[in-house]
């Protein structure tokens, strides 16, 4: 399976301000995922992160909060914008493999909004 | 509404102490179901992928079955170091034809010595 590693491994910002969280893989990879894991609950999908075309996201997402980019097959980062500290959580990023459908998962960003 | 369901939330075993958690579903279209063991500040580690009812899988100390409506995931004879949260997740076709994942809440396993 894929290395994966998530800069920074966590953070706590002010109310108000972004953070952009890195997701780099040691191979190219054809799909790369951003989920949320909120305090004491599971994981729920953010967005899939295209590589050159705008992310999918889910609904309750939108662009202007959790803008994505994904310049290559390889990375990709994650901005939370105007945090607020219901954005404390754990956000992990995934990469999928077509042959087995299995997603494997970074370490995750602790993020902590004051 | 696609779902995925697990039970206990906490478990608390004496080392030896064999038991099983279950992880149900209802979903439209299902394409996989996977185990994943998440310790504490860190991400979920893939265990099983599993297809079709009746498929079995192994790992260790670690046994994950499937029927149509559920998976268990048998824990024989744990150690402390199985303690861990067991997170289950069921792969669905969505409306727009893709697929995506849909996880449970998982069950948070304490192993005592």
């Amino acid at each position: 399976s894929a290395v994966i590693s998530q800069k920074p491994s966590r953070d706590i910002c002010q109310r108000g301000t972004s953070l952009t969280i890195q997701c780099q893989v040691d191979s190219q990879v054809t799909m790369m995922f951003w989920y949320r894991q909120q305090p004491g609950q599971s994981l729920t999908l953010i967005a899939t992160a295209n590589q050159g075309s705008e992310a999918t996201y889910e609904s309750g997402f939108v662009i202007d909060k959790f803008p994505i980019s994904r310049p290559n097959l390889t990375f990709s980062t994650l901005t939370v914008s105007n945090m607020s500290p219901e954005d404390s959580s754990i956000y992990l990023c995934s990469v999928g493999s077509r042959r087995t459908d299995t997603q494997y998962f970074g370490p995750g960003t602790r993020l902590t909004v004051l | 509404e696609d779902q995925v369901t697990q039970s206990p939330e906490a478990l608390r075993l004496q080392e030896g102490e064999s038991s099983s958690l279950n992880c149900s579903y209802t979903v439209s279209g299902l394409r996989g179901l996977f185990w994943y063991r998440q310790d504490p500040g860190k991400g979920p580690e893939f265990l099983f992928t599993l297809y079709s009812a009746g498929e079995e899988k192994e790992k260790e100390r670690l046994k994950a079955t499937l029927t149509k409506k559920e998976s268990f995931l048998h824990i024989t004879a744990p150690k402390p170091e199985d303690s861990a949260t067991y997170l289950c997740a069921v792969q669905a076709i969505t409306t727009s034809g893709t697929y995506k994942y849909i996880f449970g809440t998982g069950t948070r396993l304490k192993v005592l010595a």
